[in-house]
């Protein structure tokens, strides 16, 4: 199975600052087909996970474009550009080049 | 409005077997990629099994493959899990998701249901 690895496991933000998250996998994440199945989600406290970022780059409908999502190969960065008091939670990456579809550990952003 | 709703959670004694539900509404399941996942709470999410849009495909974590079955009735517009011979490790909430692409495998998992709690305890 891809391993995938995130850091930090905690980001304190400053409201209006920049959010950085690493994911990284233990190997390609480029499907046969010339595509990179990496995405982004979201889990605000007691709610279930949300997509965010599909396919490396692609905002889901109807998320802010303060989000952005950037990589390639076995490296991948999610930035939120100015945090909002909405963003606290944990935030996973996601692959599913390969079956089984695995998840990074988990990133939580805090309010300082 | 896109929806998953899953029901079917509960205390069940380990050895024993449920079977989970999720409606979908706002879609068809046969157009769909549906997979479940799963989250011990406080803890990360672990991927559990998938099943394509024409059921070619279905697939399972190492950790579930030979107890559990998902399953799909297309004209109820539901998805299923089949868990037999549970554990305590199965204990964990079970989220039910749809694939944003139709006719894909998993592109990208939206949305979530607000999931249904397993517990495995004798």
């Amino acid at each position: 199975d891809i391993v995938m690895t995130q850091t930090p496991l905690s980001s304190p933000v400053t409201l209006g600052q920049p959010a950085s998250i690493s994911c990284r996998s233990s190997q390609s994440l480029v499907h046969r087909d010339g595509n990179t199945y990496l995405s982004w989600l979201q889990q605000r406290p007691g709610q279930p996970p949300r997509l965010l970022i599909y396919m490396i780059s692609n905002r889901f409908s109807g998320v802010p474009d303060r989000f952005s999502g950037s990589g390639a190969g076995t490296d991948f960065t999610l930035k939120i550009s100015r945090v909002e008091a909405e963003d606290v939670g944990v935030y996973y990456c996601m692959q599913s080049t390969q079956s089984p579809p695995t998840f990074g550990g988990g990133t939580k952003v805090e309010i300082k | 409005e896109v929806q998953l709703v899953e029901s079917g959670g509960g205390l069940v004694q380990p050895g024993r077997s449920l079977r989970l539900s999720c409606a979908a509404s706002g879609f068809s399941v046969d157009d769909y990629a549906m997979h479940w996942v799963r989250q011990v709470p406080g803890k990360g999410l672990e991927w559990v099994s998938g099943i394509s849009w024409n059921g070619a495909m279905i697939d399972y974590a190492d950790s579930v493959k030979g107890r559990f079955t998902i399953s799909r009735d297309n004209a109820r517009n539901y998805l299923y899990l089949q868990m037999n011979s549970l554990r305590a490790e199965d204990t964990a909430l079970y989220y039910c998701a749809k694939d944003i692409m139709s006719r894909g495998w998993c592109t990208g998992l939206r949305p979530w249901g607000q999931g249904t709690l397993v517990t495995v305890s004798s």
